[in-house]
């Protein structure tokens, strides 16, 4: 068990729909990091969070989105879903931004029908 | 461009035998750092190693070692003495100076009893 929680585990939605994945970090841990893991793109990195702020981010699309709260858990939203949305998503956190190793979540298997 | 290739898409051995898993890298980076995760048949990702790119000196863990070598770009990873246990998807990793990590495809591990 890494200590980092998500939830869902698994999401069945449809298309056109909008969805919240949710990520609690490590205790102390005060980056958190998105991963979206598919069969044809693989792991792909998605978007970084660091005490609240946006750090990085890369291959997101511009229907997604995210934050870090307060209290330091993260939100991944998803809208206006498509059936190429169906994927693990990965929450990871680490306890500075770089360059320490990240503890990944179960994640959340999307499925988009 | 930065790249992580790990070109063994599946690997199956019995048990006992010993076993690399190749990864090979590409950075402009002088400062960047390597990770193996393993992904067992569960789905999570679980941390195995960071190596940063000053130290070249090989690590070992139990069965586990890594052979990090600079002047092939490669950071390999061998199994010794492999047990069911360590049937999983493993990745190789590089995280570069933009605070992304970059994976390669991952090797299928299959170990046979």
């Amino acid at each position: 068990d890494s200590g980092v929680t998500q939830t869902p585990k698994h999401l069945i939605t449809a298309t056109g729909q909008r969805v919240t994945l949710r990520c609690s970090p490590r205790s102390g841990d005060l980056s958190v990091y998105w991963y979206q893991q598919s069969l044809d793109q693989g792991l792909q990195f998605l978007i970084q969070y660091y005490n609240g702020e946006e750090r990085a981010k890369g291959n997101i699309l511009e229907r997604f989105s995210a934050q870090q709260f307060p209290d330091l858990h993260s939100e991944l939203n998803l809208s206006s879903l498509e059936l190429g949305d169906s994927a693990l998503y990965f929450c990871a956190s680490s306890v500075v931004e770089y360059p320490y190793e990240q503890y990944f979540g179960p994640g959340t298997r999307l499925t988009v029908t | 461009a930065q790249k992580v290739t790990q070109a063994q898409t599946e690997i199956s051995v019995v048990e006992k035998e010993d076993v690399t898993l190749d990864c090979v890298y590409e950075t402009r980076d002088t400062t960047y750092y390597l990770f193996w995760y393993k992904q067992p048949p569960s789905g999570e990702l679980v941390f195995l190693i960071r190596r940063n790119s000053f130290d070249e000196q090989n690590e070992i863990s139990g069965r586990y070692s890594w052979n990090f070598q600079k002047s092939t770009s490669s950071f390999n990873f061998t199994i010794t003495a492999s047990q069911v246990v360590d049937s999983a998807v493993y990745f190789c990793a590089l995280l570069d100076s933009n605070y992304q990590l970059i994976w390669g495809a991952g090797t299928k591990l299959i170990i046979k009893p």
